[in-house]
């Protein structure tokens, strides 16, 4: 069972272009939700991340849209360059008392700028 | 300084063998992971050790043991490989909060294949 489902799966934009990933969730409980980025060769790292009291987070050209009716969320990449060229992951977890941390990870995007 | 290491970066192996792969991290961090990642990049953990003690276990074929011999390193070691053990193995760190959601810092990887 796919908890969190990434669309799409490669996305192709010109420089300057916004492209957009979405991911849906299925667990009500998920109750925090991060973007990681993974350059080839590379361990993914954080990128940004938005808890559900909020419906959209921005840190410098990356946006978070969040609409916890829908279960889904959006990353949105504000004029893009080709150093964005990289795989993009959602991911959703949820608070627990075992305090796992445990990270559900979407499909993933591989995303490519052109110049 | 790297965060959180791993060897080896990569690992050619016999199936058959037993291998073992080594982590460390020096972010003073209390909660330490595996993850596999397939060959469509589909990230999914393994393990999670919190202070040398097991908090997850997912559903992993018992040949996959880890070991937290202290806090700040966690190995995987891997008995009777098979080819479809052939993956990216990452291993990360956090350091739950209170919010028990922290960012998961992910070593470089390692490049496990089977022949």
């Amino acid at each position: 069972q796919q908890q969190v489902k990434q669309s799409p799966q490669s996305l192709i934009v010109q420089k300057g272009g916004i492209p957009i990933i979405n991911c849906a969730y299925e667990n009500t409980a998920f109750d925090y939700f991060p973007w990681y980025q993974q350059f080839p060769g590379k361990g993914p790292a954080l990128l940004i991340a938005i808890r559900p009291d909020v419906s959209e987070k921005k840190e410098g050209r990356f946006t978070i849209s969040f609409n916890k009716s829908a279960k889904q969320f959006s990353l949105h990449i504000m004029d893009s360059q080709p150093g964005d060229s990289a795989t993009y992951f959602c991911a959703a977890s949820r608070r627990s008392s075992s305090n796992t941390g445990k990270l559900i990870f979407g499909q993933g995007t591989t995303l490519q700028v052109k110049p | 300084d790297t965060a959180v290491s791993q060897t080896p970066k990569y690992l050619v192996t016999q199936m058959g063998n037993d291998k073992s792969i080594k982590c460390e991290q020096n972010l003073g961090h209390d909660t330490m992971y595996w993850y596999k990642q397939d060959s469509k990049k589909f990230l999914k953990i393994m393990f999670s050790y919190n202070n040398k003690e097991l908090i997850i276990n997912e559903t992993v074929p018992n040949r996959f043991s880890p070991k937290s011999p202290d806090k700040a390193h966690l190995n995987l070691h891997i008995n009777s490989l098979e080819l479809g053990d052939s993956a990216v193995y990452f291993c990360a760190s956090s350091l739950p909060g209170l919010a028990l959601q922290e960012t998961q810092y992910f070593g470089p990887g390692t490049r496990l294949l089977v022949l």
